[in-house]
Protein backbone atom coordinates (compact mmCIF):
# COMPACT_ATOMS: atom_id res chain seq x y z
CA UNK A 1 0.00 0.00 0.00
CA UNK A 2 0.88 3.88 -0.36
CA UNK A 3 1.22 4.13 3.49
CA UNK A 4 2.11 2.75 6.79
CA UNK A 5 -0.14 -0.37 7.69
CA UNK A 6 -0.50 -1.40 11.36
CA UNK A 7 -2.31 -3.69 12.56
CA UNK A 8 -4.37 -4.64 15.19
CA UNK A 9 -6.57 -1.73 14.56
CA UNK A 10 -7.69 -2.72 17.93
CA UNK A 11 -6.57 -4.64 20.89
CA UNK A 12 -8.01 -5.51 24.03
CA UNK A 13 -5.88 -7.61 26.56
CA UNK A 14 -6.08 -9.07 29.85
CA UNK A 15 -3.24 -8.01 32.46
CA UNK A 16 -0.42 -10.27 32.26
CA UNK A 17 -1.06 -11.12 28.79
CA UNK A 18 1.64 -10.58 25.88
CA UNK A 19 0.76 -8.69 22.65
CA UNK A 20 2.37 -7.78 19.37
CA UNK A 21 1.65 -4.85 17.49
CA UNK A 22 2.79 -5.16 13.59
CA UNK A 23 4.15 -2.29 11.74
CA UNK A 24 4.54 -2.61 7.56
CA UNK A 25 6.25 0.75 6.78
CA UNK A 26 6.30 1.90 3.35
CA UNK A 27 8.30 0.13 1.35
CA UNK A 28 11.80 0.97 0.93
CA UNK A 29 11.63 3.56 3.97
CA UNK A 30 15.17 3.02 6.31
CA UNK A 31 13.70 4.83 9.14
CA UNK A 32 11.32 3.52 11.55
CA UNK A 33 10.06 4.77 14.97
CA UNK A 34 7.73 3.70 17.44
CA UNK A 35 5.29 5.88 19.45
CA UNK A 36 3.25 6.16 22.62
CA UNK A 37 0.11 8.02 22.66
CA UNK A 38 -1.77 8.08 25.77
CA UNK A 39 -4.94 9.74 26.05
CA UNK A 40 -4.99 13.22 25.91
CA UNK A 41 -1.48 13.65 24.97
CA UNK A 42 1.06 13.90 22.45
CA UNK A 43 3.03 10.91 21.21
CA UNK A 44 6.24 10.19 22.87
CA UNK A 45 8.56 8.47 21.58
CA UNK A 46 9.59 5.03 22.07
CA UNK A 47 12.40 3.66 19.84
CA UNK A 48 13.77 3.91 16.43
CA UNK A 49 14.94 1.69 13.45
CA UNK A 50 17.60 2.41 11.06
CA UNK A 51 17.02 -0.87 8.12
CA UNK A 52 17.39 -3.65 10.81
CA UNK A 53 19.56 -1.49 13.73
CA UNK A 54 17.63 -0.43 16.13
CA UNK A 55 19.83 2.56 17.02
CA UNK A 56 18.04 4.52 19.78
CA UNK A 57 15.68 2.74 22.52
CA UNK A 58 15.71 4.99 25.01
CA UNK A 59 11.92 5.59 25.52
CA UNK A 60 11.10 2.39 25.95
CA UNK A 61 9.33 2.24 29.64
CA UNK A 62 10.09 -0.81 30.94
CA UNK A 63 12.34 -4.23 29.89
CA UNK A 64 8.80 -5.85 29.34
CA UNK A 65 8.82 -4.09 25.90
CA UNK A 66 10.62 -5.40 23.47
CA UNK A 67 10.77 -3.95 19.67
CA UNK A 68 12.67 -5.44 16.63
CA UNK A 69 12.59 -5.25 12.82
CA UNK A 70 14.45 -8.09 11.83
CA UNK A 71 14.85 -7.82 7.92
CA UNK A 72 14.45 -3.91 7.92
CA UNK A 73 11.38 -3.96 6.66
CA UNK A 74 8.15 -5.27 8.57
CA UNK A 75 9.32 -4.06 12.52
CA UNK A 76 6.95 -5.71 15.69
CA UNK A 77 6.84 -4.16 18.98
CA UNK A 78 5.99 -6.48 22.18
CA UNK A 79 4.46 -5.97 25.36
CA UNK A 80 5.06 -8.71 27.68
CA UNK A 81 3.10 -9.07 31.01
CA UNK A 82 0.67 -5.82 29.89
CA UNK A 83 -0.44 -3.42 32.70
CA UNK A 84 -3.48 -1.46 32.89
CA UNK A 85 -0.88 1.90 32.55
CA UNK A 86 0.31 0.47 29.00
CA UNK A 87 -3.57 1.20 27.37
CA UNK A 88 -3.01 3.82 24.75
CA UNK A 89 -2.45 4.33 21.17
CA UNK A 90 1.22 2.72 19.88
CA UNK A 91 1.95 4.57 16.53
CA UNK A 92 4.38 3.59 13.97
CA UNK A 93 6.35 6.09 11.20
CA UNK A 94 8.81 5.37 8.71
CA UNK A 95 10.95 7.94 6.08
CA UNK A 96 13.02 7.44 3.25
CA UNK A 97 15.59 8.48 4.96
CA UNK A 98 16.22 10.58 8.31
CA UNK A 99 12.86 12.20 8.43
CA UNK A 100 13.64 15.43 7.12
CA UNK A 101 10.35 15.98 5.42
CA UNK A 102 8.35 14.69 7.63
CA UNK A 103 7.61 11.04 8.70
CA UNK A 104 4.59 9.28 7.50
CA UNK A 105 2.48 8.03 10.47
CA UNK A 106 0.34 4.67 10.59
CA UNK A 107 -3.40 4.90 12.12
CA UNK A 108 -2.29 3.58 14.86
CA UNK A 109 -2.93 0.53 17.43
CA UNK A 110 -5.66 1.20 20.07
CA UNK A 111 -4.11 -1.27 22.84
CA UNK A 112 -6.72 -1.66 25.99
CA UNK A 113 -5.97 -3.38 29.29
CA UNK A 114 -8.34 -4.75 31.22
CA UNK B 1 10.51 17.85 27.03
CA UNK B 2 8.66 19.52 24.29
CA UNK B 3 11.12 23.16 23.46
CA UNK B 4 7.49 24.76 22.40
CA UNK B 5 4.52 26.47 23.83
CA UNK B 6 0.85 26.54 22.09
CA UNK B 7 -2.41 27.39 23.09
CA UNK B 8 -4.26 24.44 24.48
CA UNK B 9 -7.12 25.52 21.61
CA UNK B 10 -8.45 27.59 19.33
CA UNK B 11 -12.18 28.22 16.82
CA UNK B 12 -11.83 29.32 13.85
CA UNK B 13 -15.02 30.19 11.09
CA UNK B 14 -14.96 28.03 8.51
CA UNK B 15 -13.38 29.82 4.96
CA UNK B 16 -11.66 32.23 6.92
CA UNK B 17 -7.84 31.56 7.83
CA UNK B 18 -6.74 29.78 10.90
CA UNK B 19 -3.60 31.40 12.33
CA UNK B 20 -1.59 28.78 15.25
CA UNK B 21 1.27 30.15 16.86
CA UNK B 22 3.75 28.51 18.60
CA UNK B 23 7.20 30.08 20.93
CA UNK B 24 10.29 28.26 20.71
CA UNK B 25 12.20 30.73 22.97
CA UNK B 26 15.42 28.31 23.49
CA UNK B 27 15.48 27.54 19.63
CA UNK B 28 19.46 26.72 18.26
CA UNK B 29 20.79 27.45 15.40
CA UNK B 30 20.65 24.10 13.93
CA UNK B 31 17.33 23.36 14.66
CA UNK B 32 14.23 23.69 12.61
CA UNK B 33 10.54 24.15 13.16
CA UNK B 34 8.23 21.57 12.33
CA UNK B 35 4.33 21.50 12.38
CA UNK B 36 1.92 17.92 12.34
CA UNK B 37 -1.86 17.95 12.78
CA UNK B 38 -3.52 15.14 13.74
CA UNK B 39 -7.45 14.32 13.13
CA UNK B 40 -9.20 12.33 15.52
CA UNK B 41 -8.27 8.39 14.81
CA UNK B 42 -5.72 8.97 12.66
CA UNK B 43 -2.09 9.26 13.02
CA UNK B 44 -0.19 12.71 13.20
CA UNK B 45 -0.01 14.10 9.04
CA UNK B 46 3.09 16.19 8.66
CA UNK B 47 2.27 19.72 7.45
CA UNK B 48 5.61 21.93 6.68
CA UNK B 49 8.89 22.74 8.26
CA UNK B 50 11.22 25.61 8.28
CA UNK B 51 14.80 27.53 9.41
CA UNK B 52 14.67 31.05 9.05
CA UNK B 53 12.54 31.65 6.54
CA UNK B 54 9.13 31.56 5.42
CA UNK B 55 7.62 28.76 3.88
CA UNK B 56 4.46 27.73 1.96
CA UNK B 57 3.24 24.39 0.32
CA UNK B 58 -0.06 23.24 -0.93
CA UNK B 59 -1.31 22.55 2.77
CA UNK B 60 -0.01 25.91 4.57
CA UNK B 61 2.79 28.82 5.45
CA UNK B 62 4.74 29.23 8.03
CA UNK B 63 5.51 32.37 9.32
CA UNK B 64 8.99 31.98 11.35
CA UNK B 65 9.94 35.53 13.45
CA UNK B 66 13.66 36.96 12.78
CA UNK B 67 15.19 36.08 15.64
CA UNK B 68 13.51 32.79 15.51
CA UNK B 69 11.85 32.55 19.29
CA UNK B 70 8.06 32.15 17.58
CA UNK B 71 7.05 31.19 14.65
CA UNK B 72 3.08 31.09 13.01
CA UNK B 73 1.72 27.99 11.32
CA UNK B 74 -1.10 29.48 9.04
CA UNK B 75 -4.14 27.72 6.94
CA UNK B 76 -5.19 29.99 4.52
CA UNK B 77 -9.33 29.08 4.18
CA UNK B 78 -10.31 26.43 7.15
CA UNK B 79 -12.47 24.17 6.52
CA UNK B 80 -14.04 21.36 8.21
CA UNK B 81 -11.50 18.91 7.93
CA UNK B 82 -8.77 21.06 9.08
CA UNK B 83 -10.65 20.36 12.55
CA UNK B 84 -7.41 18.56 14.57
CA UNK B 85 -4.63 18.86 17.23
CA UNK B 86 -1.87 21.00 15.42
CA UNK B 87 2.11 20.09 17.18
CA UNK B 88 4.69 22.92 16.89
CA UNK B 89 8.12 20.56 17.25
CA UNK B 90 11.44 21.69 17.08
CA UNK B 91 14.18 19.31 15.94
CA UNK B 92 17.49 19.05 14.28
CA UNK B 93 18.02 17.82 11.18
CA UNK B 94 20.40 14.90 11.70
CA UNK B 95 18.82 12.11 10.32
CA UNK B 96 17.71 9.77 13.04
CA UNK B 97 16.03 12.67 15.42
CA UNK B 98 13.14 11.99 16.45
CA UNK B 99 10.34 14.18 16.71
CA UNK B 100 9.00 15.18 20.47
CA UNK B 101 5.96 16.39 20.96
CA UNK B 102 3.74 18.64 23.13
CA UNK B 103 0.30 18.28 23.72
CA UNK B 104 -0.40 20.73 21.29
CA UNK B 105 -3.21 22.89 19.85
CA UNK B 106 -7.08 21.88 19.51
CA UNK B 107 -8.30 23.46 16.35
CA UNK B 108 -12.23 23.73 15.49
CA UNK B 109 -13.31 25.05 12.78
CA UNK B 110 -16.79 26.50 13.50
CA UNK B 111 -19.40 26.09 10.37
Amino acid sequence: GAGVSQSPRYKVAKRGQDVALRCDPISGHVSLFWYQQALGQGPEFLTYFQNEAQLDKSGLPSDRFFAERPEGSVSTLKIQRTQQEDSAVYLCASSLTGGNYGYTFGSGTRLTVV
Amino acid sequence: DAKTTQPTSMDCAEGRAANLPCNHSTISGNEYVYWYRQIHSQGPQYIIHGLKNNETNEMASLIITEDRKSSTLILPHATLRDTAVYYCIVRENFGNEKLTFGTGTRLTIIP
